[in-house]
């Protein structure tokens, strides 16, 4: 089974709905994270989070929200989508960044498209 | 703030060949560096982490270098193979927030 998990893969909403998107990580790691990529942008950072009560505003919040439900969930919701928020979107995870095992790993990511 | 570029965008080369793929970024006060190969449509997988305090890292075929008070490292491919064909991003952690990209190196090997 996978370490890092997103639901759903796939998602089409219309403009102006609220929309969540769900984090599950099995590798204990308390710094979970939310990206989104853009092509000719790469990827930026929307929040980030040490522990389920330290959340913090990444590059890119605005339009966004954010929830640390336990250590191994983290939730992103787009309160009212629109269309520029069309993107490709991941969660991480991660130890200590200055441990030897400050890997940041992956999920497979949420396809969004906001018509 | 910082800024990672890498260099070349795009790369096309035949199998066989040793290749180097390059990253630069602005601020050294970082963490760590980690290259990451990306496959269209799908998620990151990381290759190799370099702490701070590390020169250089190396997992079979590739071998990663870090020069922190230039801004630089270099990500070598040994011997390439079409199954190496994919996008390679570089990323730091400058701070205790996450990780700055660059904007990939897409890697075509020819066969």
């Amino acid at each position: 089974d996978a370490d890092v998990t997103q639901t759903p893969r796939n998602r089409i909403t219309k403009t102006g709905k609220r929309i969540m998107l769900e984090c599950s990580q099995t590798k204990g790691h308390d710094r979970m994270y939310w990206y989104r990529q853009d092509p000719g942008l790469g990827l930026r950072l929307i929040y980030y989070s040490f522990d389920v009560k330290d959340i913090n505003k990444g590059e890119i919040s605005d339009g966004y929200s954010v929830s640390r439900q336990a250590q191994a969930k983290f939730s992103l919701s787009l309160e009212s989508a629109i269309p520029n928020q069309t993107a490709l979107y991941f969660c991480a995870t991660s130890d200590f960044p200055g441990s030897s095992q400050g890997t940041q790993y992956f999920g497979p990511g949420t396809r969004l498209l906001v018509l | 703030k910082q800024e990672v570029t890498q260099i070349p965008a795009a790369l096309s080369v035949p199998e066989g060949e040793n290749l180097v793929l390059n990253c630069s970024f602005t601020d050294s006060a970082i963490y760590n560096l980690q290259w990451f190969r990306q496959d269209p449509g799908k998620g990151l997988t990381s290759l190799l982490l370099i702490q701070s305090s590390q020169r250089e890292q190396t997992s079979g075929r590739l071998n990663a270098s870090l020069d922190k008070s230039s801004g630089r490292s270099t990500l070598y491919i040994a011997a390439s193979q079409p199954g190496d064909s994919a996008t390679y991003l570089c990323a730091v952690m400058g701070g205790a927030d996450g990780l700055t990209f660059g904007k990939g190196t897409h890697l075509i090997i020819q066969p």
